[in-house]
């Protein structure tokens, strides 16, 4: 089993819509969690920080947290085809190494 | 700011040839990070240090050696590599390492072509 799982997608979706992302984990004792977004031929940037159960917001982006349900969730409302990239999802594991796990990451279109 | 540098942004070279990547923030973080991208593909740890110290080494073979030569500065030793090695070489640091809440910034990369 993967320790980060996304839907790989594509998830297409019109202007103006809301894009909704999803990430699971396995490792129950995570604490942190992250989502880079990566622009074709970019590298990755650090768009959302969610640590506490719950709803973060930020602009047009919405981090939810569910540690029960071992679940994380970006929203991206009002879509626009600048959002187009791939949107990774990142945990800091409670392993011994506790480094960044990446998920595969979901290719995102959003369509004019 | 939250900026990392690296250079040079495009490199190729020769399965003979010796070369080295750059990495530098001012941030005053004390963790920084080498990572490997394939295209369509996650990025995969390569080297931590952590207050100029390596701390984790991912099993990577002997032909990358990295070098922290102070805590704003990090290198990429290339040596003999493979064409298997081309990729886009990521460097990222942040305040710690060792988990906790440290969020990583990663720089533009390097994108690597070994011929």
């Amino acid at each position: 089993q993967k320790e980060v799982e996304q839907n790989s997608g594509p998830l297409s979706v019109p202007e103006g819509a809301i894009a909704s992302l999803n990430c699971t984990y396995s490792d129950r004792g995570s604490q942190s969690f992250f989502w880079y977004r990566q622009y074709s031929g970019k590298s990755p940037e650090l768009i959302m920080s969610i640590y506490s159960n719950g709803d973060k917001e930020d602009g047009r982006f919405t981090a939810q947290l569910n540690k029960a349900s071992q679940y994380v969730s970006l929203l991206i409302r009002d879509s626009q085809p600048s959002d187009s990239a791939t949107y990774l999802c990142a945990v800091i594991t409670s392993g011994s190494a506790r480094q960044l796990t990446f998920g595969s990451g979901t290719q995102l279109t959003v369509l004019p | 700011d939250t900026e990392v540098t690296q250079t040079p942004k495009h490199l190729v070279m020769g399965m003979t040839n010796k070369k080295s990547l750059k990495c530098e923030q001012h941030m005053g973080h004390r963790a920084m990070y080498w990572y490997k991208q394939k295209a369509k593909k996650p990025p995969e740890l390569m080297f931590v240090y952590s207050y100029e110290k390596l701390s984790i080494n991912e099993s990577v073979p002997s032909r990358f050696s990295p070098e922290c030569p102070n805590s704003s500065l990090l290198n990429l030793h290339l040596h003999a590599l493979q064409p298997e090695d081309s990729a886009l070489y990521l460097c990222a640091s942040s305040r710690g390492a060792s988990g906790g809440i440290y969020e990583q910034y990663f720089g533009p990369g390097t994108r690597l072509t070994v011929t």
